[in-house]
């Protein structure tokens, strides 16, 4: 069946890059995710990728999606503190739903 | 611009009874859906709804459980004899044709 997974967390030093990783298994995905989720807080679209494209770039974020390896990450140049949080990939099924990730919890060292 | 609303944001009930999650999609979106969010756990989805009717639902998704479209505005969950395991954050989401997903802040729901 459908699966995403990435790594569960991720320390990184303030004003640093963060880059975080996702697998994916359903290469008919024509749209691919990455959601927010900070504390006791909802899901919030962060960014997403055609499956026809191999970068999405949007300010601070950089989506690379190689769909050869059906490898996905996100970039988060200049890491502050406010990007702290939970951040998960996800893939859309062929019935339409989403299939997420564990989520990939990012710390921000100072 | 215009977001996915649900109500309450937190609920605490009884184990045996029913609730009902309220969700207020983006007025001209079409598709709409439940999951939920165990804790510490992945977001998995429950059901999509289009037309009037359920279009997938999974596992997750038994009797117990229930969506309604009551008028043009609200799409609700109903869970009819809640289980502690019911407890978790629940995310409604809609979305117009050939669009993504957009999901509302959530409703925490604790079973005792």
């Amino acid at each position: 069946g459908e699966d995403v997974e990435q790594s569960l967390f991720l320390s990184v030093r303030e004003g640093d890059s963060s880059v975080i990783n996702c697998t994916y298994t359903d290469s008919s995905s024509t749209y691919l995710y990455w959601y927010k989720q900070e504390p006791g807080a909802g899901l919030q679209l962060l960014t997403y990728i055609f499956s026809n494209m191999d970068m999405k770039q949007d300010q601070r974020l950089t989506v690379l999606l190689n769909k050869k390896d059906k490898h996905l990450s996100l970039r988060i140049a200049d890491t502050q503190t406010g990007d702290s949080a939970i951040y998960f990939c996800a893939e859309i099924a062929r019935d339409d739903k989403i299939i997420f990730g564990k989520g990939t919890r990012l710390h921000i060292l100072p | 611009e215009p977001e996915v609303t649900q109500t309450p944001s937190h609920q605490v009930t009884q184990m045996g009874q029913e609730v009902i999650l309220r969700c207020v999609p983006i007025s001209n979106h079409l598709y709409f859906y439940w999951y939920r969010q165990i804790l510490g756990q992945k977001v998995e989805f429950l059901v999509s709804f289009y037309n009037n009717e359920i279009s997938e639902k999974s596992e997750i998704f038994d009797d117990q459980f229930s969506v309604e479209r009551p008028d043009g505005s609200n799409f609700t969950l109903k869970i009819r004899s809640t289980k502690l395991e019911d407890s978790a954050m629940y995310f409604c989401a809609s979305r117009m044709i050939q669009e993504t997903q957009y999901f509302g802040p959530g409703t925490r729901l604790l079973v005792l």
